[in-house]
């Protein structure tokens, strides 16, 4: 079956801009979640979707924000982008939530900010 | 909360050699372990992940990793490295649904021709 799927793959924006992303998770996972990935800070997790509700958010400021459709798909949006902001966003699909639940990677969206 | 260190930013292996990827964790009960791999410009690949069944854990791509309680590791090991194990790898905690996932700092495999 498909895997998760990010899209777009790459991107370039301006500082001052907003972005969106977007995650399809593998099909009859309800759970999704968002990583930031930066040399500097590595994987953090930005938050978490379990049936079209955030569970759990990440230390991030509130210009990092997210939603869930019911067909679980999850966009993820940064408003007034810093260069800071520059990084791979990786979305995760889960079938069940934390515990013994494995988490599937898509492929990731690379954003820079310039 | 649940919290891995992973030992070595960087190993460095010569092909066919023995890999070692260090990860203690930190933890009040035993928590699911799960190691990635991360290859450049992609996602990240679940190898293998410990669940309180066996501590001997076997993965994909002949690796392996044994769960220790007596020292909180959950160390990586390879017996003979392949140029194509080079990428990064994480050790992850799991515990319950109410958690905020935590991913160790990584550790970048470089395997010597």
């Amino acid at each position: 079956k498909a895997g998760v799927t990010q899209t777009p793959r790459y991107l370039i924006k301006t500082r001052g801009q907003q972005v969106t992303l977007s995650c399809s998770p593998i099909s009859g996972h309800r759970s999704v979640s968002w990583y930031q990935q930066t040399p500097g800070q590595g994987l953090q997790f930005l938050f978490e979707y379990f049936s079209e509700t955030q569970r759990n958010k990440g230390n991030f400021p509130g210009r990092f924000s997210g939603r869930q459709f019911s067909n679980s798909r999850s966009e993820m949006n940064v408003s007034t982008l810093e260069l800071g902001d520059s990084a791979l966003y990786l979305c995760a699909s889960s079938l069940i939530r934390g515990g013994t639940g494995e988490l599937f990677f898509g492929e990731g969206s690379r954003l820079t900010v310039l | 909360a649940q919290s891995v260190t992973q030992l070595d930013s960087h190993v460095s292996v010569s092909e066919g050699t023995p890999v070692l990827l260090r990860c203690n964790y930190s933890s009040s009960y035993s928590p699911s372990l799960f190691w990635y791999v991360q290859h450049p410009n992609k996602g990240l690949q679940l190898l293998l992940k410990y669940t309180s069944a066996a501590t001997l854990v076997k993965g994909i791509n002949g690796f392996e990793a044994e769960f220790k309680k007596s020292e909180t590791s959950f160390h990586l090991t390879k017996p003979s490295a392949h140029m194509s194990d080079a990428a990064e790898y994480f050790c992850v905690p799991r515990a319950g649904g109410n958690e905020k996932l935590t991913f160790g700092t990584g550790t970048r495999l470089t395997i010597i021709p």
